[in-house]
């Protein structure tokens, strides 16, 4: 699976969007890109993912650039309980590629 | 619907000892994981199953750990005997085929 940066920590004001950002720039035509986040304490939460298009559910939006080699996760109106360690994944949807390969991700801190 | 169940969430045993953690995947879900965390890291895959079947074990230290899916449902991951460097959150996560991976709670074992 191919590697992906993501910036150590990042501040957001509650109530405001929060926009993480990650680059996979060695990403293949068939990986998609996850983010999964987890709360101190906590298994890893399921966000959203995404291949080519923007997605967008009811706890994000996934913003994915033309090219795919980065993308921006977007909590447009973050809350204290969103402070989490957010990670970006990519990986393919097969059997070979079925597992999650984890890095360091970006430690969210939302202030009041 | 249930999400991943896991047993104990916490677990202090002394080095040597053996420990067990368990997992229930979400009903209908026939790949399970099992993940350790280390402290400050991201989680990375121990081993994988589909159904009964062992089909990812590479990175699980087979001297001491060893893990069991029998009937295709419930999984046990065991340490035996456990060392100091054992210490570390277990997760469990399911996923129906390939498709997104859910996590449980985890266990956290501390090893004196």
């Amino acid at each position: 699976d191919a590697k992906t940066t993501q910036p150590p920590s990042m501040d957001c004001a509650e109530g405001r969007a929060a926009n993480l950002p990650c680059n996979h720039s060695t990403i293949s035509g068939n990986e998609y890109v996850y983010w999964y986040r987890q709360i101190h304490s906590q298994g890893p939460q399921y966000i959203i993912h995404g291949l080519k298009n923007n997605e967008t559910n009811e706890m994000a939006s996934l913003i994915i650039t033309e090219d795919r080699k980065s993308s921006t996760l977007i909590l447009p109106h973050a809350t204290l309980r969103d402070t989490a360690v957010y990670y970006c994944i990519v990986r393919a949807m097969n059997n070979a590629g079925n597992m999650l390969t984890f890095g360091g991700g970006t430690r969210l801190m939302v202030k009041p | 619907e249930a999400g991943v169940v896991q047993s104990p969430r916490y677990k202090i045993i002394e080095k040597k000892q053996p420990v067990a953690f368990w997992c229930n995947p979400i009903s209908g879900h026939n790949t399970l994981y099992w993940y350790r965390q280390n402290l400050g890291q991201g989680p990375e895959l121990l081993i994988r199953y589909e159904n009964e079947e062992a089909v990812d074990d590479s990175q699980l230290p087979k001297d001491r750990f060893s893990a069991e899916r029998l009937k295709g449902v419930d999984s046990t991951l065991k340490i035996q005997p456990a060392e100091l460097g054992d210490s570390a959150v277990y997760l469990c996560a399911s996923s129906h085929r390939v498709e997104t991976q859910y996590f449980g709670p985890g266990t956290r074992l501390l090893v004196l």
